[in-house]
């Protein structure tokens, strides 16, 4: 099973950008890169998705390497309504094998 | 309103008493999900349906018992609740590689 890694917890300052990377050494071939955002009592919400170079929608960006064993989502001019945890989620071989890792604590802060 | 919803939003049982979770969804999507959320961590599949009466295990699937006899609703039951099973359980629903998200349902098994 394809396995991701990020960064536990991150810190911001309100304006500025920040990227999250997700290491995924292992991803085969027809994965996908899916990014998820999730605020406390809440469910998890798309973000966006890709499968190489760069995606980009109203929210974020999504840069993809050649190889694909890293992702990174760039969240620009943060504010503080983007404190949440980023899950980097790789759609891998059917929906029994999607994996939610522990995520990444972003806290953006005044 | 269209949408996924849950049911009951918070709920407290007392071990080995049976418990079943609802969701409902709206758009007809074809995939369901259930997961499960622990403090500090990720979310983990506890059962998928790719259509009615199609159901499959995911990554925990022990305890839980699931149906889905019409395409908008996808119970979760727990035959026997244990204090392990105390959790936040989400459930999801798709049509391609974007899930969406119900608001949870938060249980306490004492």
């Amino acid at each position: 099973l394809a396995k991701t890694t990020q960064p536990i917890s991150m810190d911001s300052y309100e304006g500025q950008e920040v990227n999250i990377t997700c290491s995924h050494n292992n991803i085969a071939t027809n994965d996908y890169i899916t990014w998820y955002q999730q605020f406390p009592s809440q469910g998890p919400r798309f973000i966006i998705q890709g499968y190489k170079t760069k995606v980009t929608n109203e929210v974020a960006s999504l840069f993809i390497p050649a190889d694909r064993k890293s992702s990174t989502l760039s969240l620009p001019r943060v504010s503080l309504s983007d404190t949440a945890v980023y899950y980097c989620l790789l759609f891998s071989g059917g929906y029994n094998k999607l994996i939610f890792g522990a995520g990444t604590r972003l806290a953006v802060h005044p | 309103d269209a949408g996924i919803t849950q049911s009951p939003r918070y709920k407290i049982t007392e071990t080995g008493r049976q418990v079943t979770l609802m969701c409902h969804q709206t758009w007809s999507h074809s995939y369901m999900f259930w997961y499960r959320q622990d403090l500090g961590h990720g979310l983990r599949l506890i059962y998928y349906s790719a259509a009615a009466d199609i159901t499959d295990k995911g990554e925990v699937p022990d305890g839980y018992v699931v149906s889905r006899s019409k395409t908008e609703n996808f119970p979760l039951t727990l035959e026997s609740a244990t204090r392990s099973q105390t959790s936040v359980y989400f459930c999801a629903s798709s049509a391609d590689y974007e899930q969406y998200f119900g608001p949870g349902t938060r249980l306490t098994v004492t």
